[in-house]
């Protein structure tokens, strides 16, 4: 069965500075892949989508992720965060045939200082 | 364009007790979905409508549970008798069509005491 690990539940950084956060996933064929935020009180948003091809995917708000098979990875990357990334962010692979059934991680909470 | 709206915001009730949430998807959006976020956990799908049929309800306890979108638009889910382990946001989600980006709205925040 298709799974999707997070392994940092809560991850710190400093204002600028650069961020990773780590997803790995199970499944068997090439899966669909996604990273969601979301911020207190609202729902999940859309950063960016993995479907085939360029392993490297920009997303918006100057995120980006890489595929890596090789792995089963999918981390999300951000060169140099702001105070407003604070937020949830969720991982997610689509399942088999139907990539909209999606499963979810169980998320990182993001916190930036000053 | 408006966004996914749900109401209410937030509920409290009791065990035992029955509760109803609403939600309506951005306009034109075929496809429907209902999730379940229990805290420290990501969403769970519940149920996935086209249109107004179910295509996906393989989660969603039908012991207590249901759902309906009737005419296809505006989706309700209702919980009778709601348990204590039931207490979690519900979140809805609307795309224009299967596989498609899918919008969520902000939730309903349950707490059953």
């Amino acid at each position: 069965a298709q799974s999707v690990t997070q392994p940092d539940i809560h991850i710190t950084v400093s204002e600028g500075a650069s961020l990773e956060l780590r997803c790995n996933y199970s499944y068997g064929a090439t899966p669909y892949l996604f990273w969601y935020v979301q911020s207190p009180g609202q729902g999940l948003q859309l950063l960016l989508k993995y479907f085939s091809g360029d392993t490297l995917v920009q997303g918006i708000k100057g995120f980006e992720a890489e595929f890596k098979r090789s792995q089963s990875s999918f981390n999300l990357r951000k060169p140099s965060v702001h105070w407003s990334d604070a937020a949830e962010y969720f991982c997610a692979v689509g399942a088999g045939w139907d990539t909209d059934k999606l499963i979810f991680g169980t998320g990182t909470r993001l916190q930036v200082f000053p | 364009e408006a966004g996914v709206a749900q109401s209410p915001r937030y509920k409290i009730i009791e065990k035992r007790q029955s509760v109803a949430f609403w939600c309506n998807p951005i306009s034109g959006h075929a496809t429907l979905y209902w999730y379940q976020q229990i805290l420290g956990q990501g969403p769970k799908l519940l149920i996935q409508f086209q249109n107004n049929g179910v295509v996906d309800d393989s989660q969603l306890p039908k012991d207590r549970f249901s759902a309906e979108r009737l005419k296809g638009v505006d989706s309700t889910l209702k919980i009778q008798p709601a348990k204590l382990e039931d207490s979690a946001v519900y979140l809805c989600a609307s795309s224009s069509d299967r596989n498609n980006e899918q919008f969520f709205g902000p939730g309903t925040r349950l707490t059953v005491l």
